[in-house]
């Protein structure tokens, strides 16, 4: 498996404002990802971070809102812009390793919550 | 694209029964199988996987079955534990990225 860490854990935010989530990862990997998760709900996906590239957006998910890097291997981040309420959410990232045949870890998420 | 459906939605049992969580999947293309615990104020765990080469996978107390005629997949869980007690997700994939299924929130009453 992978050990992975999100900073911040969790979060309140006043609307209208931002907030730039952080993953890092303790080995190099392939794949990094970002999902949503609502209260209650499944995981929907945000985006696929590439390495040195811009992110591969899911239907519905626009960069303006929630713009994505990923430097290197081990690390990305996730920017929630402008915040409304509807914001409010586990926010998770990610990530697969190369030839580990689809085997997909998950950090702890970042419960956000914005008023 | 993928659908995966999940079923029941919520599950409640006695400390000690059985627990099965059933899934259905729609492009035959899939062949990768991931189940996943998500405990309260945590990420999804992977717990158990199984691939489309095989039929069945056992891990201890979990198991999963595949039938891939019928585009179906379940998750067995014997001699349930309170510790049990989280949500369950499947997941279904072909390539990199799996569609997840809605979730089971399983409850073992002491």
């Amino acid at each position: 498996s992978a050990v992975i860490s999100q900073k911040p854990s969790r979060d309140i935010c006043q609307r209208g404002t931002s907030l730039t989530i952080q993953c890092q990862v303790d080995s190099q990997v392939t794949m990094m990802f970002w999902y949503r998760q609502q209260p209650g709900q499944s995981l929907t996906l945000i985006a696929t971070a590439n390495q040195g590239s811009e992110a591969t957006y899911e239907s519905g998910f626009v960069i303006d809102k929630f713009p994505i890097s990923r430097p290197n291997l081990t690390f990305s981040t996730l920017t929630v812009s402008n915040m409304s309420p509807e914001d409010s959410s586990i926010y998770l990232c990610s990530v697969q390793r190369q030839g580990a045949y689809n085997e997909q870890f998950f950090g702890p998420g970042t419960r956000l919550t914005v008023l | 694209g993928e659908n995966v459906e999940q079923h029941p939605s919520t599950l409640s049992v006695q400390e000690g029964d059985s627990a099965v969580i059933k899934c259905t999947y729609s492009d035959s293309a899939s062949n990768y199988f991931p189940w996943y615990k998500q405990e309260l104020g945590k990420g999804p765990q992977l717990i158990i996987d199984i691939r489309s080469n095989v039929g069945e996978k056992k891990d201890q107390r979990i198991a999963v079955t595949l039938n891939k005629t019928a585009k179906h997949f379940s998750l067995h869980i014997t001699e349930t534990q309170p510790e049990d007690s989280a949500v369950y997700f499947c997941a279904a994939s072909s390539r990199y990225i799996p569609t997840f299924g809605r979730g089971t929130s399983l409850i073992v009453h002491p």
